[in-house]
């Protein structure tokens, strides 16, 4: 089955400690994104990857990182959460969209974050 | 910021009822799509318009663009109690590949 599986689905931590949020999906795709999604805000996009060691910043990106160093996955990190980054976050994925016949993104299921 | 801009923020009507929510943007963009989401679940890609297409339908769905005012309309025909959910528009500006939404619709079906 096609899909984007994000660990965990669930966090509560406490500000400062570091945290990752993995991202993985099986369909070859080329073009990998994180959103957080806030109430009232939509979605934003905070880092998206065109390909393999190729990142590039979305519209909210301070106070992340992330890589590429495999094709399947990318890893969001928080190096020191603060609780302004609270939020709901998806990872998704699509073919590259420069390819001719463009195809939308596929989302996971989502990964709720707290930070005391 | 370019997020953009939905409206209306909430909508409840009828179920057999017609739903339309609207979208504006702020930038040149190369397509326009409409997503779904079910209660904090993942987004659901439900139908694509491209820069140089006016309209589009798929199924109960049918998609307006207008590039000379930045705006798109999604009209959902013959609205069911499944069709609940909010509704977001998402752009990818032209020379980039970053994608922006809209903040969304809510979209309530009554049975």
């Amino acid at each position: 089955e096609a899909q984007v599986t994000q660990n965990p689905r669930y966090l509560i931590t406490v500000t400062g400690k570091k945290l990752t949020v993995t991202c993985s999906q099986n369909m070859n795709h080329e073009y990998m994104s994180w959103y957080r999604q806030d109430p009232g805000l939509g979605l934003r996009q905070i880092y998206y990857s065109m390909n393999v060691e190729v990142t590039d910043k979305g519209d909210v990106p301070e106070g992340y990182k992330v890589s590429r160093k495999e094709k399947r996955n990318f890893p969001l990190i928080l190096e020191s959460p603060s609780p302004n980054q609270t939020s709901l976050y998806f990872c998704a994925s699509q073919p590259n969209p420069d390819s001719s016949g463009f195809q939308p993104q596929h989302f996971g299921d989502g990964t709720r974050l707290s930070i005391l | 910021s370019q997020q953009g801009e939905e409206d209306p923020q909430a909508l409840s009507i009828q179920e057999g009822e017609n739903a339309t929510m609207n979208c504006s943007y702020k930038t040149s963009i190369n397509n326009l799509q409409w997503y779904r989401q079910n209660s904090g679940r993942g987004l659901v890609h439900l139908i694509l318009i491209r820069s140089n297409e006016r309209e589009k339908h798929s199924g109960r769905l049918r998609v307006t663009l207008d590039t000379s005012k930045k705006s798109s309309s999604l009209l959902i025909t013959a609205s069911r109690a499944a069709d609940t959910a909010s509704y977001f528009c998402a752009t990818d500006a032209t020379g980039t590949y970053k994608y922006i939404f809209g903040t969304g619709t809510r979209l309530k079906v009554l049975a």
